[in-house]
């Protein structure tokens, strides 16, 4: 049973343009959220987070919204650079818990 | 300056064989993680601990086991019991409920 679901396998854009990365969550019980970024044959890095309190999150060029009534979160990256290509995780949390879920990951590409 | 070490970076082993992966962090976090990665998916939670002395199963526990006597070092064994031990294995440490920070990763290969 997937909590967290990323279902955009791959996504491509030009330089400059705006990417916008998918997750779903099936959990009611999350109450934070998070992505990563990972280089091939390289450990995740975390990238940005959100609360469950809040419904945007914003850190440079890259911004989270999370609308809790849908169950999804997005990730913005405004302008998109050839180094933003990577695979990006998106994964969830309670605090109640211990355990972070993570989504299967989209591999994105940004065209120079 | 801190974060986490994974040894060595590529492994060999043969089947039928145990084989134990290294992870240390610096960073003075209680919680520590165990993941492995196989293509196209996503990472699947193999161990976590807490605390030291303290570790609980993750979601595919099954073939592996670990230790926590440090709160610096949580090595993974990958037993013979592991049918498809084949993948790359990522250790995690956090603080509570707070991002994970990674090692860069092993990548084992049984022959």
């Amino acid at each position: 049973d997937q909590q967290v679901k990323q279902n955009s396998p791959s996504l491509s854009v030009q330089e400059g343009r705006i990417s916008i990365l998918n997750c779903d969550y099936t959990n009611s019980m999350f109450d934070y959220f998070l992505w990563y970024k990972k280089y091939p044959a390289e450990g995740p890095t975390f990238l940005i987070s959100i609360s469950s309190i809040k419904d945007k999150n914003e850190d440079g060029r890259f911004t989270v919204f999370l609308n809790k009534s849908a169950k999804h979160l997005s990730l913005h990256i405004v302008p998109s650079q050839p180094g933003d290509s990577a695979v990006y995780f998106c994964a969830a949390g309670s605090t109640g818990g211990f355990k972070t879920i993570f989504g299967a990951g989209t591999r994105l590409f940004v065209k120079a | 300056d801190g974060g986490i070490t994974q040894s060595p970076k590529y492994l060999f082993r043969k089947e039928g064989q145990n084989v134990t992966l290294s992870c240390e962090q610096n960073l003075n976090h209680d919680a520590m993680y165990w993941y492995r990665q196989d293509p196209g998916q996503g990472l699947r939670l193999i161990y976590y601990s807490q605390i030291v002395n303290d570790f609980q199963k993750g979601d595919i526990a099954e073939g592996y086991s670990v230790s926590r006597e440090k709160k610096e070092s949580f090595p993974l064994t990958v037993t013979s019991a592991q049918k498809n031990p084949t993948a790359f294995y990522l250790c995690a440490s956090s603080l509570p409920h707070r991002e994970q920070f990674f090692g860069p990763g092993t990548r084992l290969t049984v022959l």
